[in-house]
Formats: structure tokens, C-alpha cells, sequence
């Protein structure tokens, strides 16, 4: 089946844009993730959805990010006023539900350049 | 706070070899942990997956063990091929309530040289 898709793959936009990035999981999977990559780094957890409802945003760097998740299925990930050290990989990751014991599948990553 | 490291940081080896790659974490109360592999440009291919109850996963020819106790895991890849070559990531998600994020180290960048 497919897995996990993001769009676009890639962004280049001006310091002080608004972008957004779509996640669309995997068919089913309750749970989505957020993760933020920069060069050289592993990557690091952003947000995390139950549903449609944010569970957990603690790692969101400040109030500039944002995401939503209306139905339960496709993701948005919304960065105001982007400066240049928002550029990195953006990852979203799904699982079947938030249990403990669930893998989470990655998509390909939006790769965000700000100039 | 959970840290995760990973060494060696990068790995060049002869087509064939057998090879070890460790991580290790400083919370060992953790629920699983996962091995990923992730090519140039690319997102993340999960490659095992262990419980906390497990000490090991195998699938062809990667191997992964964990000793939660002591805070490591090995990720062990047999007969070695190019296109092996990629950046191995570890991660863990630690137990307790709300514990859903994976903990990420920086990665191993292997190649594997014809």
C-alpha cells in the first residue's frame, strides 16, 4: 500500500514568507508526527497528533509553527514570518495508533530553503 | 532528558565485511527502540524495531540486540554490499505518559567500497 507522502518535496522561499507542508499518512494510522532535520543532525520531534487533536507540541520552537490536522488524516504544517534558520528537512512519520508499541513509517521529507 | 549517540560517525569499509554499528542511550527506561536507514535527499526506511522486552530482531542480513540496562544497542550487517551504503539512524522512544516522540541520534554514514 502507499506510505507516507509529503508535499512538496521542496521549498525555497524568502525570509519573513509563510509556507505550508502537507502530510498525508498512511491509510488508517491514528497517529501523526512532526520531526525537523537539520544538516548533519538526526532528527527532532516537532508535534505529535491523536486524531485530529495536538497531544503533544512541546517540541515546536516557538509560536511562529503551527499545525493542524481537521479530519484526522492529512497534516499541515504552517511556519510564519520563516527566517533563515527554519531551513532543514521537514519529516512527518505515522503509526496505527499512539500505542506504545507502534513503529513509525516516514515520509520522504519537504526540504525548506529560506534565502 | 534522554540523549542518544552514535559511533562511530562515519564507517568505510571493503565490499564483503562483516560490520558493527553502536548506539547508546542515557535513559534506559525506555519502550522500543528502531533502527533506520536514510539515503541522500531521502526520508527514513525503518529497518528493525525492538521492545524493550526483546534482546534482539533479525531480518536478512541485519541483526539488531539491545541492552536496556546498560544503555546500547548494536546494529550488526553481514556480507556487507554497496548498496548498504546510506546513514544509519537510531532512535528510542522512552516510556511514561505522553512519550510518543522518537529520540534521534546524529547517525553513522557508511560505505561500503566495491
Amino acid at each position: 500500500g502507499a506510505g507516507v507522502s509529503q508535499t512538496p518535496s521542496n521549498k525555497v522561499t524568502e525570509k519573513g514568507k509563510y509556507v505550508e507542508l502537507r502530510c498525508d499518512p498512511i491509510s488508517g494510522h491514528t497517529a501523526l508526527y512532526w520531526y525537523r532535520q537539520s544538516l548533519g543532525q538526526g532528527p527532532e520531534f516537532l508535534i505529535y497528533f491523536q486524531g485530529t487533536g495536538a497531544a503533544d507540541d512541546s517540541g515546536l520552537p516557538n509560536d511562529r509553527f503551527f499545525a493542524v490536522r481537521p479530519e484526522g488524516s492529512v497534516s499541515t504544517l504552517k511556519i510564519q514570518r520563516t527566517e533563515r534558520g527554519d531551513s532543514a528537512v521537514y519529516l512527518c512519520a505515522s503509526s496505527q495508533t499512539s500505542g506504545n508499541y507502534n513503529e513509525q513509517f516516514f515520509g520522504p521529507g519537504t526540504r525548506l530553503t529560506v534565502l | 532528558k534522554q540523549e542518544v549517540t552514535q559511533i562511530p560517525a562515519a564507517l568505510s569499509v571493503p565490499e564483503g565485511e562483516n560490520l558493527v554499528l553502536n548506539c547508546s542511550f542515557t535513559d534506559s527506561a525506555i519502550y522500543n527502540l528502531q533502527w533506520f536507514r536514510q539515503d541522500p535527499g531521502k526520508g527514513l526506511t525503518s529497518l528493525l524495531l525492538i521492545q524493550s522486552s526483546q534482546r534482539e530482531q533479525t531480518s536478512g542480513r541485519l541483526n539488531a540486540s539491545l541492552d536496556k540496562s546498560s544503555g546500547r544497542s548494536t546494529l550488526y550487517i553481514a556480507a556487507s554490499q554497496p548498496g548498504d551504503s546510506a546513514t544509519y539512524l537510531c532512535a528510542v522512544r522512552r516510556s511514561g505518559a505522553g512519550s510518543y516522540q522518537l529520540t534521534f541520534g546524529k547517525g553513522t554514514k557508511l560505505s561500503v567500497i566495491p
